[in-house]
């Protein structure tokens, strides 16, 4: 079945530490990874999307890295803002002309406390 | 920049009764989706929908739910009879062009309706 997880669930770090996000996934095949930022009662955002031929891509502060191989990525965020507190979600998406639709993860809730 | 535009904000509604909720996606765009996320649960994919008709569903998309691009610019999503269980927050999404053909296409979503169903 194609999941897509994420950890932690929760994470509570100072204004301007680093931090780095965890997504696994078992979707197959697959076609693009993306990490999406959503503020409460809003709708996601993308940050970063990769192919699978990618490993690494930044968006500012924001770095993604992607294993193909282990299945796994991650969301480096540096120097963290007030602004960065969202939940951030890790998305799939198979690889398939015959489908268009997303598998998000559960999301990281992050808090950036000054 | 242009943005996917969502009304209402909120909607509450009784059980039984229809409900419309409505999309203004971006005016290039092609591909057209809504998805829903019950309060602490995972974003869900709920249709997509291509040149005037669905291309893909999920199994949450039974015969309560319909979709139609009325007119050039809006796109609504439809259900029939609400339920206590539909109660969340529907998020609408469109991208320019479908991921087989560009795997860097990303799909932007709207700020999204928050259905309450009593």
């Amino acid at each position: 079945k194609n999941q897509v997880e994420q950890s932690p669930q929760s994470l509570i770090i100072l204004e301007g530490k680093n931090c780095t996000l965890q997504c696994n996934y078992t979707v197959s095949p697959f076609s693009n990874l993306r990490w999406y930022k959503q503020d409460t009662g809003r709708g996601p955002v993308s940050l970063t999307i990769m192919t699978f031929s990618e490993n690494t891509k930044s968006n500012g502060r924001y770095t993604a890295t992607l294993d193909a191989d282990t299945k796994q990525s991650s969301l480096h965020i540096t120097a963290s803002q007030l602004s960065d507190s969202a939940s951030y979600i890790c998305v799939v998406s198979p690889n398939s002309y015959n489908t268009d639709k997303l598998i998000f993860g559960t999301g990281t809730r992050l808090q950036v406390f000054p | 920049e242009p943005e996917v535009t969502q009304t209402p904000s909120h909607q509450v509604t009784q059980m039984g009764q229809e409900v419309i909720l409505r999309c203004v996606p971006i005016s290039n765009h092609l591909y057209f989706y809504w998805y829903r996320q019950i309060l602490g649960q995972k974003v869900e994919f709920l249709v997509s929908f291509y040149n005037n008709e669905i291309s893909e569903k999920s199994e949450i998309f039974d015969d309560q739910f319909s979709v139609e691009r009325p007119d050039g610019s809006n796109f609504t999503l439809k259900i029939r009879s609400t339920k206590l269980e539909d109660s969340a927050m529907y998020f609408c999404a469109s991208r320019r062009t479908q991921t087989g053909t560009s795997g860097k296409d990303t799909q932007y979503f709207g700020p999204g309706t928050r259905l309450t169903v009593l």
